[in-house]
């Protein structure tokens, strides 16, 4: 079965720098969420969008934007990059939130290092 | 608010059954989901529980529920080496559905 596909897998940008990250929702799934693993940590909410727009919005630094589009696929930019911004960044999706639905499933993350 | 407690760290013996424990604060949650993580790895879906049932099973797992007192606890019967890795609890709730984890619990099955 299809996954939640992420890219790139392992990122590596010094500070100061810009990234962005990818994420493929699986099909037909109409939102999704990202969520930002610092080492040692639990996963963080950091946005989440349903049908192309903002659904909701956690811990995102203002240096950070993401967007949905019409193919649901979501991109996740980070500006200004500092040294703990390193993490995990992970990417879930699901389908039809208002009708408690499918659990949300999780990409397998992309590991940013801010050197 | 949303908050979601677990303990940090449990060891067993393999062939033992294990109990992850967690509390979750939100009334309103309407799915509560563990996932496990191993080391370096993405976050697996093992099972979830609505907020309407007090039990669910599947194979080697068992979710237990006390809605009343926002208790959430999973079973592994007969714990095996290859279960060790960190178990997170999660509440879904809001219009939003987005995921509120609990700190993760660090499972060591020892041989």
């Amino acid at each position: 079965a299809a996954g939640v596909i992420q890219s790139p897998r392992h990122l590596i940008k010094e500070k100061r720098e810009t990234a962005t990250l990818k994420c493929y929702p699986i099909p037909r799934h109409d939102t999704v969420y990202w969520y930002q693993q610092g080492p040692g940590q639990d996963p963080q909410f950091l946005i989440s969008f349903y049908e192309k727009m903002q659904s909701d919005k956690g811990s995102i630094p203002d240096r950070f934007s993401a967007q949905q589009f019409s193919d649901y696929h979501s991109e996740l930019n980070m500006s200004s990059l500092e040294l703990g911004d390193s993490a995990l960044y992970f990417c879930a999706s699901s389908y039809k939130i208002e009708t408690g639905g499918i659990p949300p499933y999780f990409g397998p993350g992309t590991r940013l290092t801010v050197t | 608010g949303e908050d979601v407690e677990q303990s940090l760290f449990l060891s067993v013996r393999e062939g033992d059954s294990s109990v992850i424990n967690c509390t979750y604060t939100d009334s309103s949650s309407t799915y509560l989901y563990w996932y496990k993580q191993e080391p370096g790895a993405g976050l697996q879906l093992l099972t979830y529980i609505f907020s309407n049932m007090d039990m669910k099973q599947d194979q080697r797992l068992t979710v237990l529920l006390n809605k009343k007192d926002k208790h959430l606890s999973l079973r592994i019967a007969d714990t095996q080496t290859g279960d060790s890795a960190i178990y997170f609890c999660a509440e879904r709730g809001g219009n939003t559905g987005k995921l509120i984890f609990g700190q993760g619990t660090t499972l060591q099955v020892k041989p």
